[in-house]
């Protein structure tokens, strides 16, 4: 079965620091990966996804992941961030083609920036 | 146009009740998802299904039972609600097509069962 680990699990930044968040996973075959992002009191919203080429991938509001197959990542990365990127993140892996092509998340990472 | 819609927002409730929830998508999607967010935050899938039919049944109580008049429908039924259910409930709907795709989340049912 496959796991989603996200190691950090609370990160406190300043504003304009910049932002790595880490997320490993363990399956062996073909993946598509995920970073949501959820912001207090509000749902899920995609930030970036990975299917297949170039592994690094760029998504909305300046994030940026980079998948790196050898280690099993998906690590998320944003330059400089900003009090308004204060949220929960979630890491997410599909097993590609399994049955019901259901995403398994991680436990989340809460990020606060300070102004 | 919202394109996955839950209802309600928020249900507050007593032990031992029945309760739904519902869940409507105008995306066109061809499979839809149950998951329940515990007070940690946890994301887990619950269930799955697609046209109708019941793909995936994680290990849930079964009180717990979805429901899905049509593709565009799936409604969480939860009988006997007990402290532990309380949680938040997302529906998704994803394509169902086959091959990689991205699922879409409603914003949420906050359950508190006292």
């Amino acid at each position: 079965a496959q796991s989603v680990s996200q190691h950090n699990h609370h990160v406190i930044l300043s504003e304009a620091a910049s932002l790595e968040l880490g997320c490993n996973y363990s399956y062996g075959g073909t993946v598509n990966l995920f970073w949501y992002v959820q912001y207090p009191g509000q749902h899920l919203q995609l930030l970036l996804k990975y299917f297949s080429g170039d592994p690094l991938v760029k998504g909305i509001k300046g994030f940026e992941a980079e998948f790196i197959k050898s280690k099993f990542s998906f690590n998320l990365r944003k330059p400089s961030v900003q009090w308004s990127d204060t949220a929960e993140y979630f890491c997410a892996v599909n097993a590609y083609n399994n049955a019901g092509n259901m995403l398994t998340f991680g436990g989340g990472t809460r990020l606060m920036v300070k102004p | 146009d919202t394109a996955v819609s839950q209802t309600p927002k928020y249900l507050v409730t007593q032990m031992g009740n029945d309760k739904s929830i519902k869940c409507e998508q105008n995306l066109g999607h061809d499979t839809m998802y149950w998951y329940k967010q515990d007070s940690k935050k946890f994301l887990k899938i619950m269930f799955s299904y697609n046209n109708k039919e019941l793909i995936i049944n994680e290990t849930v109580p079964n009180r717990f039972s979805p429901k899905s008049p049509d593709k565009a429908h799936l409604n969480l039924h939860i009988n006997s609600l007990e402290l532990g259910d309380s949680a938040v409930y997302f529906c998704a709907s994803r394509s169902g097509t086959g091959g990689p795709d991205t699922q879409y989340f409603g914003p949420g049912t906050r359950l508190t069962v006292l």
